[in-house]
């Protein structure tokens, strides 16, 4: 199927402590896959993004791996804070062309607990 | 703020109506996507355009239909209206494919 798969769907930390998310992939086509994060009532809003030709990327306290082999990628969030309380979203690329289209997980509910 | 403008930022209507969505991409995108979330839900792929043609469907309902118009602007039309339809509506653009989308503030679709 399309699915990508977002794992795990809430997660509590204390604040200091890092994050984990993660979801896999189905197409194997797939080549660009972003993060976003849904404060609530809000809209997305793009965090970071990973091609498929870079295995990790990092953004100041946020990193996303990938590893294609395995159809997985995966969200780091170090030293969290309470502000990083949120809906995290993974994403994928799927189709070529007229059929292209960005699938996204379930959605993770992060808190960070002060 | 992203750029990707939605009218109107809520909407309460009965059921069998019909109501129009509307989106204006980010200056310059050619990309139109519509996205349902149900509450507490994710984000449901609905529909994609790409300068006024149709390129990708998701599991959108016959009931539902959308365009792409000449200035670029979208519209997405729901008829038949049914309480399960309400759910935040969300409208994003993009330059190109494998290029990041960028989300509109939605539309709140309530059906009473």
């Amino acid at each position: 199927g399309e699915n990508v798969e977002q794992h795990p769907s809430t997660l509590s930390v204390q604040e200091g402590d890092s994050a984990v998310i993660k979801c896999t992939y189905s197409d194997s086509a797939s080549n660009y896959f972003p993060w976003y994060k849904q404060e609530l009532g809000k809209r997305p809003q793009l965090i970071i993004d990973i091609r498929s030709n870079v295995g990790e990327k990092k953004d100041q306290r946020i990193a996303v791996t990938l590893n294609k082999t395995a159809k997985h990628f995966s969200l780091h969030i170090t030293e969290t804070q309470p502000e990083d309380s949120a809906v995290y979203f993974c994403a994928a690329s799927r189709g070529m062309d007229s059929s292209y289209k960005l699938i996204f997980g379930s959605g993770t509910r992060l808190l960070v607990r002060p | 703020d992203s750029g990707v403008t939605q009218t109107p930022k809520h909407l309460i209507t009965a059921t069998g109506q019909r109501v129009t969505l509307r989106c204006s991409p980010r200056s310059g995108d050619l990309s139109v996507y519509w996205y349902q979330q149900s509450l507490d839900q994710g984000l449901q792929f609905l529909i994609q355009y790409y300068n006024g043609e149709e390129r990708a469907k998701g599991n959108i309902l016959e009931r539902f239909s959308a365009q792409q118009f000449p200035d670029l602007h979208s519209e997405l039309n729901l008829s038949s209206l049914e309480l399960g339809d309400s759910a935040l509506y969300f409208c994003a653009s993009s330059a190109d494919r494998d290029s990041p989308l960028h989300f509109g503030n939605g539309t709140r679709l309530t059906v009473t």
